[in-house]
């Protein structure tokens, strides 16, 4: 039991580029979650899907997009890389959104944007 | 004021002790809390939940005061283990749902010392 893979682990890109950062899990879970984690921050979602077809926005959105068209995966695209994108990125997925579901995360993408 | 805000440390305590930490949140609404705890380059995991009339787990003991509107988390007879970044995370969203409501403090660092 895997619970929630990310890959790659590490990707340094250089601005401009883009890349697909993808999040898999095997609990069967209905809602999945990007958030990016910076110095001095506490996590912040981008995007978070609650289920298969479907996906919203965060708190910080810009510059990224997202697709979950199988309910195990949830991509989380950069369409133009820039530095400010630099980060740890974390997939979570949770059996609901109800308090007494918890997030599982994986076990994050190191990003650098040079 | 930030929404969740934590005591960023580090706390150096020495094996044995007893540390304690307080997290306070600005959303007087907010109905769900949890500490999360997350090691050096590593995921966060659920630490517990806070429930409103305070409850332990082992050697941790987690208490929420809504008042004064904050969470606390201690940690008895402290471990070389315990050592970790502990994260207090608040749904500041007027339900018991809403895992995407779910608001990250920036953490605050603990340090076990032998």
């Amino acid at each position: 039991n895997a619970g929630v893979t990310q890959t790659p682990k590490f990707r340094v890109l250089k601005t401009g580029q883009s890349m697909t950062l993808l999040c898999a899990q095997d609990m069967n879970h209905e809602y999945m979650y990007w958030y990016r984690q910076d110095p001095g921050m506490g996590l912040r979602l981008i995007h978070y899907s609650v289920g298969e077809g479907t996906t919203a926005k965060g708190e910080v959105p810009d510059g990224y997009n997202v697709s979950r068209l199988k309910k195990q995966n949830f991509l989380l695209g950069l369409e133009s890389a820039a530095p400010s994108q630099t980060s740890v990125y974390f997939c979570a997925s949770s059996a609901s959104s109800s308090y007494n579901s918890p997030l599982h995360f994986g076990n994050g993408t190191r990003l650098t944007v040079t | 004021r930030k929404e969740v805000e934590q005591d960023p440390g580090p706390f150096n305590v020495p094996e044995g002790a007893t540390v304690a930490f307080n997290c306070t949140y600005s959303n007087s609404a907010s109905q769900s809390f949890f500490w999360y705890r997350q090691d050096c380059r590593k995921e966060p995991k659920l630490l517990m939940s806070v429930y409103s009339s305070g409850n332990e787990d082992g050697r941790f003991t987690a208490q929420l005061n809504r008042a004064s509107q904050y969470i606390s988390l201690l940690i008895r007879d402290s471990k070389l283990s315990d050592s970790a970044t502990y994260l207090c995370v608040v749904n500041m969203y007027r339900s018991n749902f809403g895992n995407e409501k779910l608001t990250f403090g920036t953490g605050t660092r603990l340090t076990i010392i032998p």
